[in-house]
């Protein structure tokens, strides 16, 4: 079975400090993706990795930046964490190229800045 | 830019009854997922959909995809209590991009 595991399952930060929230996935796939989950708003994607040390802007980058140095990993970073950062992250994994798949999620890490 | 939107938002049934939830979404996409999330847990595969006219089961559920309109649904049929949770849709041109709707909290009554 695919395994995606994301490093926390609550994190409680305050204002202005730096976050890391990481994700491993162990199928060896290509893609890696970041949502963030808030109620009537469904998943937004903040940002997607194709590659080691590549990745693309999703919908709602500000704020957010991200870092993959291994396959097998995906980093998502806050810069300055700030209260509307609040939110369900989830972290997701698919294979690329011609293989059409469905995408695998982790857990979801709930974040609340104070 | 993809957008994909849901309908209903809230859906509450009752058990052994009907009914459908609809995904659209903006620009041409050549697939279609289906989502299932349980409260507190996360996102679990349940379809998807590759072409125009494609259909798909699965116990009670049914998501069937009309490309041209740009539509896909999910139809319910005899609802019961354990089918109740969030469902998703997501759409994109490819593996490397999906884009999820509001999704749809599904309530199944006694």
């Amino acid at each position: 079975d695919v395994k995606v595991t994301q490093s926390s399952r609550y994190l409680v930060k305050r204002t202005g400090e730096k976050v890391f929230l990481e994700c491993v996935q162990d199928m060896d796939h290509e893609n890696m993706f970041w949502y963030r989950q808030d109620p009537g708003l469904g998943l937004r994607l903040i940002y997607f990795s194709y590659d080691v040390k590549m990745k693309e802007k999703g919908d709602i980058p500000e704020g957010y930046s991200v870092s993959r140095e291994k396959k097998e990993r995906f980093s998502l970073i806050l810069e300055s964490a700030s209260t509307n950062q609040t939110s369900m992250y989830l972290c997701a994994s698919s294979l690329a190229g011609k293989f059409v798949t469905e995408a695998f999620f982790g857990q979801g890490t709930r974040l609340t800045v104070v | 830019e993809l957008k994909v939107e849901q309908n209903p938002l809230f859906l509450s049934m009752q058990e052994g009854k009907n009914y459908t939830i609809y995904c659209n979404y903006s620009t041409t996409s050549d697939r279609l997922y289906w989502y299932r999330q349980d409260p507190g847990k996360s996102l679990e595969s349940l379809f998807v959909l590759l072409s125009n006219g494609a259909v798909k089961q699965e116990g009670r559920l049914m998501a069937s995809l009309d490309t041209k309109a740009r539509l896909s649904t999910l139809h319910i049929t005899a609802a019961v209590h354990d089918l109740s949770a969030t469902y998703f849709c997501a759409a994109g041109p490819n593996n490397n991009d999906m884009r999820f709707g509001a999704g749809t909290r599904l309530t199944v009554k006694p």
